[in-house]
């Protein structure tokens, strides 16, 4: 089965540093997410790219919090500088858009600030 | 805006008994609903979907089917299995044709646990 693949799956990093996870979509997916989970506020998107063009960002906290798509086969998300309160696990999902589909999610990566 | 309300959790049920958890949705329009399950320590997975009204989607035993007249799509099972304890979050997505925004809006999520 063709999957989504994010990296690290884990990382535990002190405050102030800069991270970044990645994530390799579905050959041939043309739209990418970043969710943010966490038990407080359970799944908020982040970012939503289409033919590697954001679409929607509201929900990243500007200041901070950056996504690209510099191919279509990675996109990133990078924190700098981070914080405790990032600490969440972070899924990259992929898809064909559209109203009849779904999304492919990855594993995610837990993100740990201290 | 789009949202989605699940019925809270936790729910623990016994094997082999019936699932039901509840979501009803506020969007324009007619959007595509979906139902999403997430296993311990892993991403979500599409559990199934329905694009229209009256539709319904299954899977694994699963069943939801889309109620326009009540903004509703419940789950249901008729008979879980102890395999089947992770957390559920219900979604939609808009369908307005012609646009471009197809993000998804997920509930809160309902963790079922299934004791044997």
């Amino acid at each position: 089965d063709a999957r989504v693949t994010q990296t690290p799956r884990h990382k535990v990093t002190e405050m102030g540093q800069e991270v970044t996870m990645r994530c390799q979509p579905i050959l041939g997916h043309n739209t990418v997410f970043w969710y943010r989970q966490t038990m407080m506020q359970g799944l908020e998107l982040l970012a939503y790219f289409r033919n590697r063009a954001p679409l929607d960002d509201s929900g990243m906290p500007k200041d901070r919090f950056s996504a690209e798509m510099p191919d279509a086969t990675l996109a990133t998300l990078k924190i700098q500088p981070s914080e405790p309160r990032d600490s969440a696990v972070y899924f990259c999902a992929s898809g064909l858009g559209g109203p009849n589909y779904g999304y492919t999610f990855g594993s995610g990566t837990r993100l740990t600030v201290v | 805006g789009n949202s989605v309300t699940q019925m809270e959790g936790p729910v623990t049920l016994s094997e082999e008994a019936f699932l039901t958890i509840n979501c009803t949705y506020t969007a324009t329009g007619y959007p595509s609903l979906f139902w999403y399950v997430q296993y311990p320590g892993e991403g979500l997975q599409l559990l199934l979907k329905a694009t229209k009204a009256d539709d319904k989607g299954s899977n694994k035993g699963f069943e939801a089917t889309y109620r326009k007249e009540t903004t509703s799509f419940h789950l249901e099972k008729g008979s879980v299995q102890v395999s089947d304890s992770a957390v559920y979050f219900c979604a939609l997505s808009p369908n307005n044709s012609g646009g471009s925004n197809y993000k998804l809006t997920f509930g809160k999520g309902t963790l079922l646990t299934v004791n044997p």
